[in-house]
């Protein structure tokens, strides 16, 4: 029944790895998003894309990559992880188009860079 | 680019009383959507309560309402009756009407509302 999953929850590594975040959403949305909350719990908006497609690439370091295999899934690749990259990251879905729409978002995973 | 302002960074509030947590924005659109969403220490994002910017009358959801004043853009959030299930951040959220955007949300910082027995 899980609208927007994300794995895994938690994730804690050390510097300089390389690790992913993996998004799923089983709404038939076509848009989905990741946010990143920082320690501030500020959410930004980093990517977004559109049946596969990316329409949103904020000022992300571009050892952040999203990968969108299909419109229900997007994943998020960091390389290189640094102590900064620690934060809480969301991955949200909404349908196209009207922007009244709620975006629908997943549990969050918490990834802590040691 | 739009800017969200939660100027309350922390609000408490008595069990079954009323509380009103702020909010503030910068546009040169005249169309668009705000939101109130919630999130509990689980971390879920929750939608609280969703408003268009082009309809003058406030929303209401429940113990939720909003008072929306577009000319000074400003968008509060009423709880009524608070429960201790309210305790919570709250944040408030813009969404562009323009398709260019993305539909992305921009967050302000923010409100933690402490609910007290």
């Amino acid at each position: 029944d899980t609208a927007v999953s994300q794995t895994p929850k938690y994730l804690v590594t050390q510097m300089g790895n390389d690790k992913s975040i993996k998004c799923e959403q089983n709404l038939g949305h076509d848009t989905m998003y990741w946010y990143k909350q920082d320690s501030k719990k500020f959410l930004k908006i980093m990517f977004s894309y559109n049946n596969k497609e990316l329409i949103i690439n904020e000022t992300v370091p571009n050892r952040f990559s999203p990968k969108s295999p299909d419109k229900a899934h997007l994943n998020l690749h960091i390389n290189s992880l640094e102590l900064g990259d620690s934060a809480v990251y969301f991955c949200a879905s909404s349908p196209t188009g009207n922007s009244y729409n709620e975006q629908f978002f997943g549990p969050g995973t918490r990834l802590t860079v040691l | 680019a739009q800017t969200v302002t939660q100027s309350q960074p922390e609000m408490s509030v008595q069990e079954a009383e009323t509380v009103t947590l702020s909010c503030t924005y910068d546009t040169s659109e005249s169309d668009y959507y705000l939101f109130w969403y919630k999130q509990p220490p689980s971390r879920q994002m929750i939608l609280v309560i969703r408003q268009e910017a082009y309809k003058q009358q406030n929303a209401t959801e429940n113990r939720f309402s909003v008072n929306f004043q577009k000319a000074a853009k400003s968008f509060s959030l009423k709880i009524s009756d608070s429960q201790l299930g309210d305790a919570a951040m709250y944040f408030c959220a813009y969404r562009s009407y323009l398709k260019t955007s993305g539909s992305r949300l921009t967050f302000g910082e923010g409100t933690q509302l402490t609910v007290n027995p």
